[in-house]
């Protein structure tokens, strides 16, 4: 059971580049998210689904785009890269249900020059 | 808007001691709280899961504890280890929603 998965797990992109970050899981979970994790600021919420092909903005959704076409994929991704996207990203998925546990996949650091 | 907040920022002690980490929330209609441990450059790794009706749960040397009306959780780490060393984060769902909210996390060194 490999849980959450994170492609890739480290990039560098120069300003201007996209890209996109692939998380996969395969719980049958009906939640994904994509945090942030920034310094002394705890991991912030980007985006998050609550089902296949639905998606909501977080509390820092700027410069980001999201799609889930399958329940086991979501994709975060950066259409014009910014130096203020330096940071490690994280995704996760939860059944939606009380009483039961989030799970992380292992970080994608990402540089933007 | 549920709001986490986690005291101390940081912590550092001599091998062998028992401590305590706190974490709180403003919104007590919680449906679980969840702490994580991450070490430097690592991904979050779940040490404990309290749900909603249970005051209290145990693993090892970790021993988390929930009181809801409170808006508290305290993580203990009995004869805390130089691998204790991490950042322990907590996380809070609840306040009708199922969206991990966290903490910034305490980093706690354990020096021998």
């Amino acid at each position: 059971n490999a849980g959450v998965t994170q492609t890739p797990k480290f990039r560098v992109l120069k300003t201007g580049q996209s890209m996109t970050l692939l998380c996969a899981q395969d719980m049958n979970h009906e939640y994904m998210y994509w945090y942030r994790q920034d310094p002394g600021m705890g991991l912030r919420l980007i985006h998050y689904s609550v089902g296949e092909g639905t998606t909501a903005k977080g509390e820092v959704p700027d410069g980001y785009n999201v799609s889930r076409l399958k329940k086991q994929n979501f994709l975060l991704g950066l259409e014009s890269a910014a130096p203020s996207q330096t940071s490690v990203y994280f995704c996760a998925s939860n059944l939606g249900q009380a009483n039961t546990e989030a799970f992380f996949g292992q970080g994608t650091r990402l540089t933007v020059v | 808007k549920q709001e986490v907040t986690q005291i101390p920022a940081a912590l550092s002690v001599p091998e062998g001691e028992n401590l305590v980490l706190n974490c709180s929330f403003t919104d007590s209609a919680i449906y679980n709280l969840q702490w994580f441990r991450q070490d430097p450059g690592k991904g979050l790794t779940s040490l404990l899961l309290i749900q909603s009706s249970q005051r209290e749960q145990t693993s090892g040397r970790l021993n988390a504890s929930l009181d809801k009306s409170s808006g508290r959780s305290t993580l203990y780490i009995a004869a805390s280890q130089p691998g204790d060393s991490a950042t322990y984060l907590c996380a809070v769902e609840g306040g009708g929603s199922y969206i991990p909210t966290f903490g910034r996390g305490t980093s706690l060194i354990v020096h021998p």
